[in-house]
């Protein structure tokens, strides 16, 4: 399997566009989270899925980001508008719950740097 | 929302000293992991100890789980200048949910 695959690595937009991040997870994971990482608030955890299903948007930070998981093998979170305070790295990552139901190791994809000028 | 907060945020050391790094959290967990990042790059997975055990092994790598205290330490012995990187603790509870601190980062001067 090559992991778990993100795109675009890089985006560059300007304020009120939509931004589009795509997600690959790992085959046969059944959790997928979606992370925001910046120098001042670290590691967020935004939105996780299980089984393509939302469990917790708790992390979400306003009604301009959406997620979805149409199906086990892909993933989008979308920022419309975006703001230049959504610069950040936005990282995917996948699990499995093989363990009963707890948490296995989860494997990260390589990012997404957005920059929103 | 931070689950766990790590100490210290960073760390320097000299080629071949040992490398502690502590993380304290909040909740109950099912397990508690330890990742690593290089610049630029995605989480690599370390180690995982699970709530009912108290100390695990790999490598060079040692790690410690108090769950009366809600805290756990990485330690990384005879470092070397590859271990050069963001150390973070994670959190794994209920429903699946899997939060970070905010990391350590290490710098292993050769």
């Amino acid at each position: 399997d090559a992991g778990v695959i993100q795109s675009p690595r890089h985006e560059v937009t300007e304020m009120g566009q939509e931004v589009t991040l795509r997600c690959k997870p790992i085959s046969g994971h059944d959790y997928l989270f979606w992370y925001r990482q910046t120098m001042m608030r670290g590691l967020e955890l935004l939105i996780y899925f299980n089984n393509n299903v939302p469990i917790d948007d708790s992390g979400m930070p306003e009604d301009r980001f959406s997620a979805k998981m149409p199906n086990a093998s892909f993933s989008t979170l979308k920022i419309q508008p975006s703001e230049p305070r959504d610069s950040a790295v936005y990282f995917c990552a996948s699990t499995s719950s093989l363990w009963g139901g707890w948490n296995t190791e989860a494997f990260f994809g390589q990012g997404t740097r957005l920059t929103v000028v | 929302s931070q689950q766990g907060e790590e100490d210290p945020q960073a760390l320097s050391i000299q080629e071949g000293e040992n490398a502690t790094m502590n993380c304290s959290y909040k909740t109950s967990i099912n397990n508690l992991q330890w990742y690593r990042q290089n610049s630029g790059r995605g989480l690599v997975h370390l180690i995982l100890i699970r709530s009912n055990e108290r100390e695990k092994h790999s490598g060079r790598l040692r790690v410690t789980l108090d769950t009366s205290k809600k805290s756990s330490s990485l330690l990384i012995t005879a470092s070397r200048a590859a271990d050069t990187a963001s150390y973070f603790c994670a959190t794994g509870g209920g429903g699946g949910k899997l939060i970070f601190g905010q990391g350590t980062e290490l710098s292993v001067k050769p």
